[in-house]
């Protein structure tokens, strides 16, 4: 069974920081990998897909490694603001069922003026 | 925005009670699906449609049944409510066509308690 784990729980930084989320999974037999960012009280936004033939994606100040043979991958924000703060979550697409996407528990990010 | 949106929003039963939460979208997505998030678990999957009347389980689907009778139109219902199913809901569609099933659009999400 797929499982996820996103270390860690919570992270604090000043602003202007780069930082380093981080996203493991126990099966390396993915379609892709994908980060969300979720605000409190909303739904999910994705941020970037990763195929499994890929090994990094990058938008804007965001920037997402792959490594699929150690089951990890680990997204970069540079020069982060306050406007980051959010709760940021990693997702596989299992080879054995696609539909069933397995999410981590989320790193919860604030970032400080 | 995927145009996905989520009825209702909040919603307060009692144990026992039926419960339905229906998520519409307006873009002629293929898949949809239906998610609970709790505490220190993530997103789960409970289930999910490939289409008009064709529907699967997921992780969490025990409790659980669904619906798609149009496109755009999937209803998640509680049969018997517990309190274990106190959570928040999340509703998600994939699949446009000519775009493919990877990207996933979330709705705004339905919180249910359960007393």
């Amino acid at each position: 069974k797929q499982e996820v784990t996103q270390i860690p729980a919570a992270l604090s930084v000043p602003e202007g920081e780069n930082l380093v989320l981080n996203c493991s999974f126990t099966d390396s037999a993915i379609y892709n990998l994908q980060w969300f960012r979720q605000d409190p009280g909303k739904g999910l936004t994705s941020l970037l897909l990763i195929q499994s033939s890929q090994r990094e994606q990058t938008s804007g100040r965001l920037n997402a490694s792959l490594d699929k043979s150690s089951g990890r991958s680990t997204l970069y924000i540079a020069a982060s603001q306050p406007g980051d703060s959010a709760t940021y979550l990693c997702a596989v697409r299992p080879i054995s069922n696609n539909n069933d996407m397995r999410f981590g528990a989320g790193t919860r990010l604030t970032v400080k003026p | 925005d995927a145009g996905i949106t989520q009825s209702p929003r909040h919603k307060v039963t009692e144990t026992g009670t039926p419960v339905t939460l229906r998520c519409h979208q307006t873009e002629n997505h293929r898949y949809m699906y239906w998610y609970r998030q709790d505490p220190g678990h993530g997103l789960r999957l409970i289930h999910y449609s490939y289409g008009v009347k064709d529907t699967d389980k997921g992780e969490v689907s025990d409790g659980y049944s669904v619906s798609r009778s149009k496109t755009e139109d999937f209803l998640l219902t509680l049969e018997s409510a517990t309190s274990s199913q106190t959570s928040v809901y999340f509703c998600a569609i994939s699949g446009l066509a000519g775009v493919g099933t990877d990207t996933q659009y979330f709705g705004p999400g339905t919180r249910l308690t359960v007393l």
